[in-house]
């Protein structure tokens, strides 16, 4: 095993409503990245936190938020749940460096179902 | 932005067989190229990867070569088993962690 964390593993929501998820990541890493993944699809990149800064976005709107802890643990917050967020999520920890290179570790996910 | 294309999108092989996976890539600046496993309710795994600097990488059955100049990379399988079923994403980074996946192959391998 990789080593990364994340809970809950399931999560039921109803439209417009907030979820917080949570990862924890490898030791020694201090990069977290958080990806949607639809059913059928790959991973979309959501965010990255580099060193409790955020360190680039993609194409996500801004109720989707995030924060990195002191000990490099992160949090992905969605704000006002829609149904097109239903999704499994991953984050995926690596140790952070100039260069592009890094080899990410994910995580279980988190499965939301918005209804 | 990457924008990477993922081809099939379905493969069946009899075991035994190789099995090939194709991927392109637009964004020049990426230079790290990972090839994931993901099984049914699973994470993806990291199974193998290249960086821009080699063209080719060999892990026993599992090989994968890039191509820059065309902007692609290929994952071989060889000598398929059952247990290699699953859903196989190729990736392309241009920034650290910021990758951007194939929308994946499912392999079946027939026993």
């Amino acid at each position: 095993e990789t080593g990364v964390t994340q809970s809950p593993t399931h999560l039921i929501k109803t439209r417009g409503q907030q979820v917080t998820l949570r990862c924890s990541s490898q030791s020694g890493h201090n990069t977290v990245s958080w990806y949607q993944q639809a059913l059928g699809q790959g991973p979309q990149f959501i965010f990255q936190y580099y060193r409790e800064e955020e360190n680039g976005r993609g194409n996500f709107p801004p109720r989707f938020s995030g924060l990195q802890f002191p000990n490099y643990s992160s949090e992905l917050n969605v704000n006002a749940l829609e149904l097109d967020d239903s999704a499994l999520y991953l984050c995926a920890s690596s140790l952070g460096h100039s260069g592009g290179t890094d080899t990410q570790y994910f995580g279980p996910g988190t499965r939301l179902t918005v209804l | 932005g990457e924008n990477v294309e993922q081809h099939p999108s379905t493969l069946s092989v009899q075991e035994g067989d190789s099995a090939v996976i194709k991927c392109t890539y637009s964004d020049s600046a990426s230079n790290y190229f990972p090839w994931y496993k993901q099984e049914l309710g699973k994470r993806p795994q990291l199974i193998i990867d290249i960086r821009s600097n080699v063209g080719e990488k060999k892990d026993q059955r599992i090989a994968v070569t890039l191509n820059k100049t065309a902007k692609h990379f290929s994952l071989h399988i060889t000598e398929t088993q059952p247990e290699d079923s699953a859903v196989y994403f190729c990736a392309a980074t241009p920034y650290a962690g910021k990758s951007t996946f194939g929308d994946g192959t499912t392999l079946t391998v027939k026993p």
